[in-house]
């Protein structure tokens, strides 16, 4: 069965601290996902990439990087954490189907919260 | 702008009957359009997916359609039972995205009672 692992279910963080979200597919998909998800707000990207060790900006990248050594694994990480940066963070993997059609198979996502 | 507006936040109808979701765009021109199925606390799960050229599918109890002149999309399930309860969102692809990114609806909440 086709599996995103993202590590941690749930993290609680101070302000200021640096935090890894680490997120692997077992799937050898070319394509992977960062999103986070807020009440009323829908899902949004932050990064995304497409091949090892190179990324594209979503549409909300400040306060955000990612890092793609592997091509099964994608970190998001927070430089420096804000509690505007609360949030369920859902990780996604992709192998292009056709011409772009980018179905997505999502990890369980990790609900941080920072104080 | 570009925007994906699906029908109402919360829907909520009696087992056995048909829902019907409704995804609209306004300036995409979708390649394809997906539906994803949320439980709470969990990551989406991909429903069906269509392509423009394609006016409907089905898998099972679940039926999409797919209108381009009115820009919308339409997510039927049929026979509905209590676990079919979950958020349901929609997501495109623009026809000009070489990188084949989706763009999501904010979702619609099922709820479906005995």
């Amino acid at each position: 069965d086709v599996k995103v692992t993202q590590s941690s279910r749930y993290l609680v963080k101070r302000t200021g601290e640096k935090v890894f979200l680490e997120c692997v597919q077992d799937m050898d998909h070319e394509n992977m996902f960062w999103y986070r998800q807020d009440p009323g707000l829908g899902l949004r990207l932050i990064y995304f990439s497409y091949d090892v060790k190179m990324k594209e900006k979503g549409d909300i990248p400040e306060g955000y990087s990612v890092s793609r050594e592997k091509k099964e694994r994608f970190s998001l990480i927070l430089e420096s954490a804000s509690t505007n940066q609360t949030s369920m963070y859902l990780c996604a993997s992709s192998f292009p189907r056709g011409r772009g059609a980018n179905v997505l198979t999502f990890g369980a996502g990790s609900r941080l919260t920072v104080l | 702008s570009q925007k994906i507006e699906q029908n109402s936040e919360a829907l909520n109808i009696q087992e056995g009957k048909t829902a019907t979701l409704t995804c609209n765009y306004t300036n995409y021109s979708p390649a394809y359009l997906q539906w994803y199925r949320q439980d709470p606390g969990r990551g989406p799960v991909f429903l069906l997916l269509i392509r423009e050229n394609e006016k409907e599918k089905r898998k099972e109890r679940l039926k999409v359609t797919f209108d381009t002149t009115l820009k919308q999309s339409l997510f039927h399930i049929t026979a509905s039972q209590p676990a079919d309860s979950a958020t349901y969102l929609c997501a495109l692809t623009d026809r000009g995205s070489t990188l084949g990114r989706l763009y999501f609806g904010r979702g619609t909440q099922l709820t479906v009672w005995p």
